[in-house]
C-alpha cells in the first residue's frame, strides 16, 4: 500500500498551459506539503495545509494554488505554466515533530 | 529558518561505519532533529529523528551532543544500497505550523 501517492509521475506540456498535481495519503496524518526540487536539487517547502487549512504559504507566485478537498488530500494547480517551474513537486505528510514525515515518488514536470 | 550546516559530501567503503555529521548552533529547546535521505529518482526518506537522548532504529543510530548543537548520524555497516542524500533537518516553526527546511544535504558515496 502506498502511503503517499502522486499523479501525475510524469508531466510534459507547453508554456502558457494549466495543469494539476494531485497527491493522496492514507495515514491518517493531518498535515501535508508540497515541496519543489529544482536542477540544482534544493528542496524547497511550497505549502503546507493542516486539516484542509492553509497554514504554510512560501514565497510561491500566484499561479500556485494548492487544494485540498480533505484532510487526506492536498492537489496543487499551476496556471500559466513557464520554462522556470520545470521541477520535481514533492507532495508529504507528517503528525508533528516527533514523527517522522513520509514523502510521495514525487512528479517531475516539463514545460517546453 | 531553521538552519543546518553539513559537508557537501562524504565517501566510505562497503561494510564499513559511517558517521555523518550535522551542526544546528540555532536549535532551540524544543525542536527535534531529523534526518532524511534521498536515494537517486525517489522522494525523501524517513532514516530516524530524536530530541535529546541518542536514538537506534533498524536503519541508523543518531548521536546527539549534550549542548543539541550538532548530531551524527550513524549507519553502522554501509551498503551500495545506502549510496544517497543525507539530510539533517531541524523543525522550524511558522505561525504554530511545523515544516523540515532542507539544506544542501551530504551526498555519500558507498565504494564497493
Amino acid at each position: 500500500d502506498t502511503a503517499v501517492s502522486q499523479t501525475p509521475k510524469y508531466l510534459v506540456t507547453q508554456m502558457g498551459n494549466d495543469k494539476s498535481i494531485k497527491c493522496e495519503q492514507n495515514l491518517g496524518h493531518d498535515t501535508m506539503y508540497w515541496y519543489k526540487q529544482d536542477s540544482k536539487k534544493f528542496l524547497k517547502i511550497m505549502f503546507s495545509y493542516n486539516n484542509k487549512e492553509l497554514i504554510i504559504n512560501e514565497t510561491v507566485p500566484n499561479r500556485f494554488s494548492p487544494k485540498s478537498p480533505d484532510k487526506a488530500h492536498l492537489n496543487l494547480h499551476i496556471n500559466s505554466l513557464e520554462l522556470g517551474d520545470s521541477a520535481v513537486y514533492f507532495c508529504a505528510s507528517g503528525q508533528g515533530g516527533n514523527y517522522g514525515y513520509t514523502f510521495g515518488s514525487g512528479t517531475r514536470l516539463t514545460v517546453v | 529558518d531553521a538552519k543546518t550546516t553539513q559537508p557537501n559530501s562524504m565517501e566510505s567503503n562497503e561494510e564499513e561505519p559511517v558517521h555523518l555529521p550535522c551542526n544546528h548552533s540555532t536549535i532551540s529547546g524544543t525542536d527535534y532533529i531529523h534526518w532524511y535521505r534521498q536515494l537517486p529518482s525517489q522522494g525523501p526518506e524517513y532514516v530516524i529523528h530524536g530530541l535529546t537522548s541518542n536514538v537506534n532504529n533498524r536503519m541508523a543510530s543518531l548521536a546527539i551532543a549534550e549542548d543539541r548543537k550538532s548530531s551524527t548520524l550513524i549507519l553502522h555497516r554501509a551498503t551500495l544500497r545506502d549510496a544517497a542524500v543525507y539530510y539533517c533537518i531541524h523543525i522550524a516553526r511558522f505561525q504554530g505550523a511545523q515544516k523540515l527546511v532542507f539544506g544542501q544535504g551530504t551526498r555519500l558515496t558507498i565504494n564497493p
